[in-house]
């Protein structure tokens, strides 16, 4: 079965400092990943994805992410964060086609970023 | 535009109430799905379908039903709603998914159901 974990519940970063969210994943093949973010009272829309080739993968609103298979991760990182991305940010897995878990995401518990001014 | 709408966006009733949350898409996506959100879980799948008269359960079936008569209609049904189902919901749907690629999901607004 599939998995994610973001180990940080709460991440609390001082505007314009750099920023790094972990994601760890648990699957059974090379996955489908992705980074969503909700804003306070918002649905989710999405970052960035990872379905195959060049692991380091550029998102929205200067967010990158980079798949380390050996490491099982696909954290999230951006080198300048603004006021605006204060928000809870999810780290998922999609199931590929062909299995029982088809078209099936998986997320993990979400982390909750803070912007200081 | 391109969306899922939910409706209604909040919701406060009884223990035992049965209850409705609308979801439509007008993308013409196969796949749909519904999802719960609740602090410290993140979301969790409820009911799936890949397309009309086909759903399937997933991680967190209990307590809920789902219809897929039309391909842009997925109501969630709570037949007799307990404290526990309050959470957010969200619904989502993507075009279906052919050999090794992915679509991506688009979700709704989201409804946040309290129950009392």
């Amino acid at each position: 079965a599939q998995s994610v974990t973001q180990p940080d519940i709460h991440i609390t970063v001082s505007e314009g400092a750099s920023l790094e969210l972990r994601c760890n994943y648990s699957y059974g093949a090379t996955p489908y990943l992705f980074w969503y973010v909700q804003s306070p009272g918002q649905g989710l829309q999405l970052l960035l994805k990872y379905f195959s080739g060049d692991t380091l993968v550029q998102g929205i609103k200067g967010f990158e992410a980079e798949f380390k298979r050996s490491q099982s991760s696909f954290n999230l990182r951006k080198p300048s964060v603004h006021w605006s991305d204060a928000a809870e940010y999810f780290c998922a897995v999609g199931a590929r086609a062909g299995g029982t878990s088809y078209g099936k995401l998986t997320f993990g518990q979400g982390t909750i970023l803070t912007v200081h001014p | 535009e391109a969306q899922v709408t939910q409706n209604p966006r909040y919701l406060i009733t009884v223990t035992g109430k049965k209850l409705t949350v609308t979801c439509s898409q007008n993308m013409n996506h196969e796949y749909m799905s519904w999802y719960r959100q609740d602090p410290g879980l993140g979301l969790r799948q409820i009911y799936y379908s890949m397309n009309v008269e086909v759903t399937d359960k997933g991680d967190v079936p209990e307590g809920y039903k789902v219809s897929r008569k039309e391909k842009r209609n997925f109501p969630l049904i709570l037949e007799s709603p307990s404290p526990n189902q309050t959470s957010l919901y969200f619904c989502a749907s993507s075009h279906r998914v052919t050999g090794s690629s992915y679509n991506e999901q688009f979700f709704g607004p989201g409804t946040r159901l309290t129950v009392l």
